[in-house]
C-alpha cells in the first residue's frame, strides 16, 4: 500500500510564483523524504524532515512536518521554470511514493 | 561518488528474450531497491535489498527475478516478458537504518515487443 499520497496531483503556476503541495500518509514514521524527478529522468531526493521536526528549510523549499495530521507540505517560493517537475513524498519505512504532484512553472 | 549507475539505458526485448538490468553503486550503500513507473504514473517499489538479502517483495511476477551478488551491485534478470512490462527501470541505493537520503539511477527505458 502507498504510504505517501500527494495533493494536487497537478499544479501549474507563474514563474515567481509559490507552490505548495501537501503529503498525507497512513503510519507512523521515523522520517518523510520529498523527491524531484523531471521527466522520464531518475528522481533527485530534496530535503529531509525528522518525525520530531516540525518545519525546515533548504534554500527556496520549506518542509512543515505535522506528525498529529500524519501529513507534510513542500513550499517551493519563487518558483522558476525549471521547476518544472513531478515531486513525491515517501516515507523512510517503506520507501514506496504516492501518485506525486506534477507542477508545471509557465516562464 | 554519488552515482548509481543503471545500465543499458534503454532496451528493447521480444517476448521469448532472457535480458538483464544491472544497477550499480560505490557509496558504500547496503539496501537498495528496484522500482517500475509507467508514464505519468509515480515508482512502484518491485524489490528491496538489505546487507544483500531480498528483504522486501511486492509480490512481482516470477518474470522479473532480481539478484544482489554483492555489496555494489543489483540485477534484475527478465524472462518471458509482456508488453504490459514496458517500462522505466529504476534502481536506487541508501544506506540502512532512518535518516538518509535515497538515490536513483537515471534508469532504464524497457520497451517489450
Amino acid at each position: 500500500s502507498q504510504q505517501g499520497e500527494e495533493d494536487p496531483q497537478a499544479l501549474s503556476i507563474q514563474e515567481g510564483e509559490n507552490a505548495t503541495m501537501n503529503c498525507s500518509y497512513k503510519t507512523s514514521i521515523n522520517n518523510l523524504q520529498w523527491y524531484r524527478q523531471n521527466s522520464g529522468r531518475g528522481l533527485v531526493h530534496l530535503i529531509l524532515i525528522r518525525s520530531n521536526e516540525r518545519e525546515k528549510h533548504s534554500g527556496r523549499l520549506r518542509v512543515t512536518l505535522d506528525t498529529s495530521k500524519k501529513s507534510s507540505s513542500l513550499l517551493i517560493t519563487a518558483s522558476r521554470a525549471a521547476d518544472t517537475a513531478s515531486y513525491f513524498c515517501a516515507t523512510y519505512n517503506d520507501m514506496r511514493f504516492g501518485a506525486g504532484t506534477r507542477l508545471t512553472v509557465k516562464p | 561518488d554519488t552515482e548509481v549507475t543503471q545500465t543499458p539505458k534503454h532496451l528493447v526485448m521480444g517476448m521469448t528474450n532472457k535480458k538483464s538490468l544491472k544497477c550499480e553503486q560505490h557509496m558504500g550503500h547496503r539496501a537498495m531497491y528496484w522500482y517500475k513507473q509507467k508514464a505519468k504514473k509515480p515508482p512502484e517499489l518491485m524489490f528491496v535489498y538489505s546487507y544483500e538479502k531480498l528483504s522486501i517483495n511486492e509480490s512481482v511476477p516470477s518474470r522479473f527475478s532480481p539478484e544482489c551478488p554483492n555489496s555494489s551491485l543489483l540485477n534484475l534478470h527478465l524472462h518471458a516478458l509482456q508488453p504490459e512490462d514496458s517500462a522505466l527501470y529504476l534502481c536506487a541505493s541508501s544506506q540502512v537504518g532512518p535518516g538518509t537520503e535515497a538515490f536513483f539511477g537515471q534508469g532504464t527505458r524497457l520497451t517489450v515487443v
